[in-house]
């Protein structure tokens, strides 16, 4: 398995804001995977995000409102831009391949409240 | 394409007796199947996954899922609750070798004393 860390853990923010979070894994992965969880819902891709390639994004999510970074093996952030209340959601981030397997694993998530 | 659905929005059992929550697939391909706890404040920790081996799968914590192609189905079992079992469960699917994974609606297991 992998040990996955996200920042923050959970934030309120004002609307109109931006708020960045970051994932870290421990051990090298090719694939990392954004999702979004909203209030009661089941979990939703955002976008996969590969080392050295732009991040693809899911029908209904663009670069423009969730930029994400991946400047290396074991780290990936994904920015909420321009937040609005119907942002507020959990935040998780996924690893896949681990140890060659085709598992993925969720980090702990980040708890997002926007006013 | 792949999806799943889960049977129960919520389960309450008792501690001690059996927890069975349903879960049936539509894959166009030999699917890997997964499920997935969540306890409250905290992240998917994975229970077990399927993919193509044995058709009863042992995960943690004392659970357990049987694939029936036959049915499309994974249903999770557990022979006695624990308090600690109560939490959300997400029943997942995958196409083989692809990362897309598929989540069901989850279902709320609540266990009384």
């Amino acid at each position: 398995s992998a040990v996955i860390s996200q920042k923050p853990s959970r934030d309120i923010c004002q609307r109109g804001t931006s708020l960045t979070i970051q994932c870290q894994v421990d051990s090298q992965v090719t694939m990392m995977f954004w999702y979004r969880q909203q209030p009661g819902q089941s979990l939703t891709l955002i976008a996969t995000a590969n080392q050295g390639s732009e991040a693809t994004y899911e029908s209904g999510f663009v670069i423009d409102k969730f930029p994400i970074s991946r400047p290396n093996l074991t780290f990936s952030t994904l920015t909420v831009s321009n937040m609005s209340p119907e942002d507020s959601s959990i935040y998780l981030c996924s690893v896949d391949g681990v140890g060659g397997t085709d598992t993925q694993y969720f980090g702990p998530g980040t708890r997002l409240t926007v006013l | 394409a792949q999806s799943v659905t889960q049977l129960d929005s919520h389960v309450s059992v008792s501690e001690g007796t059996p927890v069975l929550l349903r879960c049936n697939y539509s894959s166009s391909y030999s699917p890997s199947l997964f499920w997935y706890v969540q306890h409250p404040n905290k992240g998917l920790q994975l229970l077990l996954k399927y993919t193509s081996a044995a058709t009863l799968v042992k995960g943690i914590n004392g659970f357990e899922a049987e694939f029936k192609k036959s049915e499309t189905s994974f249903h999770l079992t557990k022979p006695s609750a624990h308090m600690s079992d109560a939490a959300e469960y997400f029943c997942v699917v995958s196409a083989l070798n692809d990362y897309k994974l598929s989540f069901g609606a989850g279902t709320t297991v609540t266990v009384r004393a």
